[in-house]
């Protein structure tokens, strides 16, 4: 059965370096999504992406981040200059259209 | 808004007994729903989803219960096993979220054997 894959699954950062997270969606998908989960707290949505244009953001999704679809089959999220409060789990995901299906996530640990 | 260091709730069931897990959701707008399970340390698995022009959705031993009335949504989990052990999140969405999912605070479900 296709999965979401992610890379790496682990990155710890010193704060105000760069991070690029990376996702394979599920190869027929069309839609791409960004969460990330703050531990002990919910999952929150950060971006999705369509047509090869962000179709919606979140609040948390500031200049400090962007996403892109490099070519067929990857999927990123860099953050320009991480935080502390940066550090969570950040899921992909990826939908044809209505459920979407997610990744196994990457521990982003800001230091 | 946001809680900080949520406590979520637990349920610890026998092995072998029904599961009830219980959401409400936030918008009365909202026309698809869909439940999570997430195990320790891994992404949320899709386990059954449910529309709005519905009221009960049945798979594999899960059964998802929508009440629209009251914004209410449970999952029963039928002769519960200790791999159902993990956290259960319900989410939802619809025209006013675009196609994001909004997702509840989650339960903790303890299986003992």
């Amino acid at each position: 059965e296709p999965e979401v894959t992610q890379t790496p699954s682990h990155q710890v950062t010193q704060m105000g370096q760069e991070v690029i997270l990376r996702c394979v969606p599920i190869s027929n998908h069309l839609y791409f999504y960004w969460y990330r989960q703050i531990l002990g707290q919910k999952v929150e949505f950060l971006v999705s992406f369509y047509n090869n244009e962000i179709s919606e953001k979140s609040e948390i999704f500031d200049d400090q981040f962007s996403v892109e679809r490099p070519d067929g089959s990857n999927f990123t999220l860099k953050i320009r200059s991480t935080k502390l409060e940066d550090s969570a789990m950040y899921f992909c995901a990826s939908s044809p259209m209505g459920t979407q299906y997610f990744g196994p996530g990457t521990r982003l640990l800001v230091l | 808004g946001e809680s900080v260091g949520l406590h979520l709730p637990t349920l610890s069931v026998q092995e072998g007994d029904n599961s009830i897990i219980n959401c409400a959701y936030s918008n009365s707008a909202s026309d698809y729903f869909i439940w999570y399970k997430q195990e320790s340390g891994k992404g949320p698995q899709f386990i059954i989803d449910i529309r709005s022009n519905m009221d009960k959705r049945q798979g594999q031993r899960v059964t998802v219960l929508l009440n629209k009335t009251v914004k209410h949504l449970s999952l029963q989990i039928a002769a519960t096993q200790p791999g159902d052990s993990a956290v259960y999140f319900c989410a939802e969405t619809g025209m006013e979220y675009g196609n994001k999912l909004v997702f509840g605070a989650g339960t903790i479900l303890r299986v003992k054997s």
